[in-house]
């Protein structure tokens, strides 16, 4: 059984375009997190949700909107992307909004040409 | 500013020797978090460890062993007797608990390569 799974595991797409990156957890947690890892394999934190509410968010441009439609989903919106999105997105969850362990998915690579 | 700095950037060993992985942290707070995490070559991140601010205990699983010092701020990883499936990416994060919130900062990361 797959923890905190995300969906697609690739994504290939063009400047300008949005798209959708889906995070689920079954774990029962509160807490979720998006995080960028860049070409030179940097991690930083996005966004935190608890609780279905946005709860910190990184000063990330507002083309990212994330959505939680329910504490075991976090979905990644993205709009008119650019070259500089390139990335792997990795989405977390955690027991709650003080639990120092998070449980990451296996990430995904998202390449704009 | 950086709160948490690899200074190593890559590092190769052969196989069977020890390797240490060096992590420096930033924080004003008294209560923090520190992690290891390993990012293998397929991309997922695996935790490690967790150490809080308050436990300045070194701990030991297996090969591994993590040496925490606040003096120095320090929480440097070592594996002993390293294997070819040691190489990865090893990432040193930091927590500081804030209110409703509680987020990693990573360092840039340390990639091994262990030599057979």
């Amino acid at each position: 059984d797959t923890a905190v799974s995300q969906t697609p595991k690739y994504l290939v797409t063009q400047m300008g375009n949005d798209k959708s990156i889906k995070c689920e957890q079954n774990l029962g947690h509160d807490t979720m997190y998006w995080y960028k890892q860049d070409s030179k394999k940097f991690l930083k934190i996005m966004f935190s949700y608890n609780n279905k509410e946005l709860i910190i968010n990184e000063t990330v441009p507002n083309r990212f909107s994330p959505k939680s439609p329910d504490k075991a989903h976090l979905n990644l919106h993205i709009n008119s992307l650019e070259l500089g999105d390139s990335a792997v997105y990795f989405c977390a969850s955690s027991h709650d909004a003080l639990s120092y362990e998070q449980y990451f998915g296996p990430g995904t690579r998202l390449t704009v040409t | 500013a950086q709160k948490v700095t690899q200074a190593q950037t890559e590092i190769s060993v052969v196989e069977k020797e020890d390797v240490t992985l060096d992590c420096v942290y930033e924080t004003r707070d008294t209560t923090y978090y520190l992690f290891w995490y390993k990012q293998p070559p397929s991309g997922e991140l695996v935790f490690l460890i967790r150490r809080n601010s308050f436990d300045e205990q070194n701990e030991i699983s297996g090969r591994y062993s993590w040496n925490f010092q606040k003096s120095t701020s320090s929480f440097n990883f070592t594996i002993t007797a390293s294997q070819v499936v040691d190489s990865a990416v090893y990432f040193c994060a930091l927590s500081e608990p804030k209110t409703g919130a509680n987020n990693l900062f990573f360092g840039t990361g340390t990639r091994l390569t262990v030599i057979p």
